[in-house]
């Protein structure tokens, strides 16, 4: 298994521009998320699915869009980077339920 | 509105001595609570977690924790400190009927030899 795999590393971006970060699971989890990572504040939950289909809204979702159109792929959207949104982000997956495990991360700069 | 706090930004201890980090979370009803390790440019990755039971929870690498409801916390323990256990620990919490992840802002851990 390789787990949570999450693409690109790391990837700047300019102000206004869009992309998508990919997140990928082999292990067939219903419950699938992203987080992102601040300092000195966590980690605080965007988006989250719990299984193909479903998705809804979590603490920071503004500037973000997520689909889930297979279990095993959760992309997350940028519409139009602002500088707000440099950060390191995280996808998570889990069994509802269970425990979450988490992916490498991907290290987002917006200029 | 829940809530989890870790009210240590660093926590510094000799190597062999033992450590714990502390966690306090406010949450409704019967959480589930979950301590994470980040090692420097890494994901999260899981050491344990309590869901119901015995409230001392034996996890990874020699670390435990003891879920006190009364005080509504979950402090991460471990009896002797190796200079490899220094990293980023953070404490969540999620809700019974969710599995929405609420977490700390996080407390490092620096080990000397």
């Amino acid at each position: 298994n390789a787990g949570v795999t999450q693409t690109p590393k790391f990837q700047v971006l300019k102000t206004g521009q869009s992309m998508t970060l990919q997140c990928a699971q082999d292990m067939n989890h219903e419950y699938m998320s992203w987080y992102r990572q601040d300092p000195g504040m966590g980690l605080r939950l965007i988006h989250y699915s719990v299984g193909a289909g479903i998705t809804d809204q979590g603490e920071v979702p503004n500037g973000y869009n997520v689909s889930r159109s297979t279990t095993e792929d959760f992309p997350l959207r940028l519409l139009s980077a602002a500088p707000s949104q440099t950060s390191v982000y995280f996808c998570a997956s889990s069994y509802s339920g269970d425990t979450q495990y988490f992916g490498p991360g991907t290290r987002l700069t917006v200029l | 509105a829940q809530s989890v706090a870790q009210p240590e930004d660093q926590v510094n201890v000799a190597e062999g001595n033992p450590l714990t980090v502390k966690c306090t979370y406010s949450v409704s009803g019967n959480p589930y609570l979950f301590w994470y390790v980040q090692y420097p440019n890494r994901g999260l990755q899981f050491l344990l977690k309590y869901i119901t039971g015995d409230n001392l929870v034996k996890g990874s690498y020699g670390f435990e924790a003891e879920f006190n409801k009364s005080q509504t916390s979950f402090h991460l323990k471990k009896p002797s400190a190796l200079v490899s256990d220094s990293a980023l620990y953070f404490c969540a919490v999620s809700h019974r009927n969710t599995d929405k992840l609420i977490f700390g802002t996080g407390t490092r851990l620096q080990v000397f030899p």
